[in-house]
């Protein structure tokens, strides 16, 4: 029973354009939700989190809008750069509770930006 | 070193046989965390470290899956009598606290095969 969806393995967009990853999650409890970044061959990479108190929250280039009513969440990277590529992955946690330390993640979106 | 740091970076090992999968944290770190990440599935969290408190085992998957840390560092996954369903990339975190772990860093993964 899969918690934390990401319903698109791959995405694939222009240089310069936005790109949008979607996470959708089915947990009530999960309350501070996260988007890591992952190269080949290396470790994820903590990018942006929100916590369930907010809507939005924005660091440069990223901006990630949770909408609590929909369980959804989704990430949108402005503009996007051939840097960017790269498997993004959503992760969620309940921080009511002693284990907010655990998270849950999604199977991750293969993100392609074309020069 | 200045992350965490995974060895091997590659198992192959055939099915029965012992494994021990090892994560040197980053120094100072107090919170330690191991999860794996099946192919095509996210990541999943197996064991957390804090401190000197007992550690969650809450998602190692059975009885031959233990872990331990010695001296509050370098901590061993252990995987006895392997089985192919444990193929999969073991990544190891390492944070400042549990209450700093979304600045976890994440080691480069040992990738185990069984075969």
């Amino acid at each position: 029973d899969q918690q934390v969806k990401q319903n698109s393995p791959s995405l694939s967009v222009q240089e310069g354009r936005i790109s949008i990853l979607n996470c959708d999650y089915t947990n009530s409890m999960f309350d501070y939700f996260l988007w890591y970044k992952k190269y080949p061959a290396e470790g994820p990479t903590f990018l942006i989190s929100i916590s369930s108190i907010k809507d939005k929250n924005e660091d440069g280039r990223f901006t990630v809008f949770l909408n609590k009513s929909a369980k959804h969440l989704s990430l949108h990277i402005v503009p996007s750069q051939p840097g960017d590529s790269a498997v993004y992955f959503c992760a969620a946690s309940a921080q009511r509770g002693g284990s907010n330390y655990k998270l849950t993640f999604g199977k991750g979106t293969l993100l392609t930006v074309n020069p | 070193g200045a992350g965490v740091s995974q060895s091997p970076s590659n198992k192959v090992t055939e099915k029965g046989k012992d494994v021990e999968l090892r994560c040197d944290p980053i120094s100072g770190h107090t919170a330690l965390y191991w999860y794996r990440q099946s192919l095509g599935q996210g990541l999943e969290f197996l064991i957390y470290f804090q401190g000197n408190s007992a550690p969650d085992k809450s998602g190692l998957p059975s009885d031959r899956f233990s872990a331990e840390r010695t001296g509050g560092s370098v901590s061993t996954l252990t995987i006895q009598r392997t089985q192919q369903e444990d193929s999969a990339v073991y990544l190891c975190a390492s944070s400042l606290g549990d209450r700093r772990w979304t600045e976890a860093f994440f080691g480069q993964g040992t990738r185990l095969t069984v075969v």
